[in-house]
């Protein structure tokens, strides 16, 4: 068992420019949610997909977006970055929408310059 | 909205010595709560959780957490650390009446053991 996979793992981009993160989640489940985590803080809620539809929303703007395919992968966008959406990306996998056991990737570093 | 708190962010120990790291989570709604461990450039792994039942829980590797809802807190100990349980740790709740199972998460405690 392959467990949560992200990539990539590590990422630079420039300001404004746009980002994909993707996320293949533990054989089984089918429910991913999307963390981010800034340098010294724990990790903070953006969104969850489950049956390829959003189904609940963190404090997070409009240009964080994401998509879950039939297989159950999902992917996180990010458009017009800025320098403070500098972090470890998360997702973690889960069975079904009230799953209670959530396993964590190894996240994507992404570094904006 | 739930919030938590972790009441340490640093606990330096020696090898063999007691812990605990404290958390204290906001709301007295029913909740899930959860303990995350954290190695350096690693993702979180899940520690021990608790959804019902028994107040006390415990991990395979020694570590146990109370929960107290009177305090609104769920507290992790350790009676004997050791050098590889270096690491970050985060409490992190659930909201069992919100759709979903978003976590929410503290700041985390960096437990430094020493020898």
């Amino acid at each position: 068992d392959a467990g949560v996979t992200q990539s990539p793992t590590h990422l630079i981009k420039t300001r404004g420019q746009q980002v994909t993160l993707r996320c293949s989640p533990k054989s089984g489940h089918d429910t991913v949610s999307w963390y981010q985590q800034a340098l010294g803080q724990g990790p903070q809620f953006i969104f969850q997909y489950y049956e390829e539809e959003e189904r609940q929303r963190g404090n997070f703007p409009d240009r964080f977006s994401g998509h879950q395919f039939p297989n159950y992968s999902s992917e996180l966008n990010v458009n017009a970055l800025l320098l403070g959406d500098s972090a470890l990306y998360l997702c973690a996998s889960s069975f079904g929408q009230g799953g209670t056991e959530a396993f964590f990737g190894q996240g994507t570093r992404l570094t904006v310059v | 909205a739930q919030s938590v708190t972790q009441l340490d962010s640093q606990v330096p120990v020696f090898e063999e010595a007691p812990v605990e790291l404290r958390c204290n989570y906001s709301s007295s709604v029913s909740v899930y709560l959860f303990w995350y461990v954290q190695y350096p450039n690693q993702g979180l792994q899940l520690l021990l959780k608790y959804l019902s039942g028994s107040t006390l829980v415990e991990s395979i590797n020694g570590f146990e957490a109370e929960f107290n809802k009177s305090q609104t807190s769920f507290h992790l100990r350790k009676p004997s650390v050791h050098i590889s349980d270096t690491a970050e740790y985060f409490c992190a709740v659930s909201d069992i009446t919100q759709a979903g199972t978003a976590l929410i998460f503290g700041k985390g405690t960096t437990l430094s053991v020493s020898s």
